[in-house]
């Protein structure tokens, strides 16, 4: 079975451009996730996912961030402008069903991400 | 403060010891307690997660939980090179993870 798979793995571009993150979670998870990782720290949730809902975005930055899930299938994280404390790791995360509360995460490989 | 504290590294331990990592929490309505194994350049995987208070061996892995003193451990005996990566504690709340800052663990062979 294929995992989450994320594009591109690496991104550089200088501040104030914009910049776009890919993520295809694995068959039949109904649930995403996209966090942050920051450098020597562990990652953060911005937005979850259920189907095509965002259901919890409470953390991600709205002026700059914002994310679509279209037909609840692959999605897409994208960041207008950029800025330097932009740098760092973003993951997507999907499981099968979020009313479990040991449901499991799967982690993609994450696009990582230096603003110059 | 943050929801989870982990004890920061790095950790450089000879192959065949066993390495002890910890984590301490704040929140006491936390229910399931997880550890994630994260490689270079890789996302986290989910190695161990554990309800409520107790211990749960996985082959050379064993999480333990102590819920009155908000603390979690995760040991590994006989530590391998392959070993070598970060650990992640992290919490449960439904569906809402919070992560540990994780510490490295480098085995040497």
């Amino acid at each position: 079975e294929a995992g989450v798979v994320q594009s591109p793995r690496y991104k550089i571009i200088e501040k104030k451009q914009p910049v776009a993150f890919w993520c295809n979670p694995i068959s039949g998870h109904n649930t995403l996730y996209w966090y942050r990782q920051n450098l020597g720290q562990g990652p953060e949730l911005l937005i979850r996912y259920e189907n095509e809902e965002a259901v919890d975005d409470s953390q991600l930055p709205k002026d700059r961030f914002s994310a679509e899930r279209l037909k609840g299938v692959d999605s897409t994280l994208k960041i207008q402008p950029a800025e330097l404390g932009d740098s760092a790791v973003y993951l997507c995360a999907s499981s099968l069903n979020v009313a479990v509360g040991t449901d499991t995460q799967y982690f993609g490989p994450g696009t990582r991400l230096t603003v110059l | 403060q943050k929801e989870v504290e982990q004890d920061p590294g790095p950790l450089s331990v000879p192959e065949g010891a066993i390495v002890s990592l910890n984590c301490t929490y704040s929140n006491s309505a936390f229910q399931y307690f997880m550890w994630y194994r994260q490689y270079s350049r890789k996302g986290p995987e989910l190695l161990m997660y554990t309800y409520s208070s107790g211990n749960k061996e996985d082959g050379r892995f064993t999480a333990q939980v102590d819920k009155s003193s908000k603390y979690i451990s995760l040991f590994i005996r006989d530590s391998q090179p392959s070993d070598s990566a970060t650990y992640l504690c992290a919490i449960s709340e439904d569906y809402k993870l919070s992560f540990g800052a994780g510490t490295t663990v480098t085995v040497r062979a």
